[in-house]
Formats: structure tokens, C-alpha cells, sequence
């Protein structure tokens, strides 16, 4: 069973601050999402990384998968309140598997 | 025009009832899924359907029952409900595999059982 474990589990920051969530395993997964959720909602989708060291960035959020793609990190630059949410990262394996692996998640708050 | 489309968004229930979930999707989506998500946020699938073909079927109590009537819908029926089904149940779709376009869930319907 591919596992992926997130940390920190929760995270109570100011604004204007920077952080950094991981997102690891010791499986190799093909591509690695990360998702943000808000109370209330679903999940949604904020980037898929699929090549070894790869780094995308989405305004001031930057998303990097590991060089063995087991792992991935999200920072996140002068943290904003709305920034706050559930911070999922699933990753999938490949093929013709259809299953995204979930891990538990990273509760962002940001405080004005 | 709400991508994915759960009804109804809570459901409030005693145990032994009966009860369905909804969830209709207009993305043209080949392939859609149920996750539970428990109290503490975690996100575990259940079911997946591939055109209406069941694809993934997580060990899930034979009380919960998917049917697909057609690759737009994929509704979820549970029956005598207990204690422990108590929590937020998505729907999501996607386009082949999830590899690479992600899943589009959503809002979930929050099941409360008494």
C-alpha cells in the first residue's frame, strides 16, 4: 500500500510569513498533485508535478517534486488569510491505475 | 454551471435507514469516484467507475452499493446505516486516469447518522 505522509499537520502562522509543507513516501509515484480544500468543499486542484526535480509556481505558491519522486514540497511565500485551507498532496501511480493516494493533510491558518 | 454536482448537501439520518447519495457530472468525464473523508480531514476512496464499468472497489462494507447508470452519474445507496458512516462523502470525476488532469470533486454531502 503506497502511503503519503504530510507535515506539519497543522500550521497557525502570520501574515506576510513564508512556509513550507512536505509531502513524503517511500514509494515512487509517476505524478504528485496537490489539492487545496476549504470548509465546506471539495478539494481543488492547484498543480500536478510529473518529472523528477521538477519546481512550477502558481503566483506565490511554489511546488517542487523530489529528484526520486517520492516526495514534494509547497511553499508558500508571504502568506495571505486567504491562503488558509486543507492542503492535500495524492499521488498516482501510473498507468493505467486509476487511483489518486491521498495523505492526511496540512490545516493552514493564516492570521491577519 | 456547477462542474460536479452532489445532492443532498447533509443528510441527517437514524441508524438502520436507508439512504442515497447523487452525484452528476457535466465535464464529459470518462471516469468517476466516491472518497470518504473522515473527521480528521482524511481522504480514503471507495469506489471508481470507468463508463460505467466498476473499476476500483476499496474493501468497503457490501452495504454500500454504487451504481452508474451512465458515465454522467454515479449515485451511492447505503444501507443500514450505522454510527461509523458518519462523515463527508465525495463524488469526483476525471478524464481517463488521474495522472496528469486531477480529479474535479464535489462539495461533498455531509451524512450524519443518529
Amino acid at each position: 500500500t503506497q502511503l503519503l505522509e504530510q507535515s506539519p499537520q497543522f500550521l497557525s502562522i502570520q501574515e506576510g510569513e513564508n512556509l513550507t509543507v512536505y509531502c513524503n513516501s517511500s514509494s515512487v509515484f509517476s505524478s504528485l498533485q496537490w489539492y487545496r480544500q476549504e470548509p465546506g468543499e471539495g478539494p481543488v486542484l492547484l498543480v500536478t508535478v510529473v518529472t523528477g526535480g521538477e519546481v512550477k509556481k502558481l503566483k506565490r505558491l511554489t511546488f517542487q517534486f523530489g529528484d526520486a519522486r517520492k516526495d514534494s514540497s509547497l511553499h508558500i511565500t508571504a502568506a495571505q488569510p486567504g491562503d488558509t485551507g486543507l492542503y492535500l498532496c495524492a499521488g498516482h501511480s501510473g498507468g493505467s491505475n486509476y487511483k489518486l493516494t491521498f495523505g492526511k493533510g496540512t490545516l493552514l491558518t493564516v492570521n491577519p | 454551471d456547477t462542474a460536479v454536482s452532489q445532492t443532498p448537501k447533509y443528510l441527517v439520518t437514524q441508524m438502520g435507514n436507508d439512504k442515497s447519495i447523487k452525484c452528476e457530472q457535466n465535464l464529459g468525464h470518462d471516469t468517476m469516484y466516491w472518497y470518504k473523508q473522515d473527521s480528521k480531514k482524511f481522504l480514503k476512496i471507495m469506489f471508481s467507475y470507468n463508463n460505467k464499468e466498476l473499476i476500483i472497489n476499496e474493501t468497503v462494507p457490501n452495504r454500500f452499493s454504487p451504481k452508474s447508470p451512465d458515465k454522467a452519474h454515479l449515485n451511492l445507496h447505503i444501507n443500514s446505516l450505522e454510527l461509523g458512516d458518519s462523515a463527508v462523502y465525495f463524488c469526483a470525476s476525471s478524464q481517463v486516469g488521474a495522472g496528469s488532469s486531477g480529479y474535479t470533486f464535489g462539495s461533498g454531502t455531509r451524512l450524519t447518522v443518529v
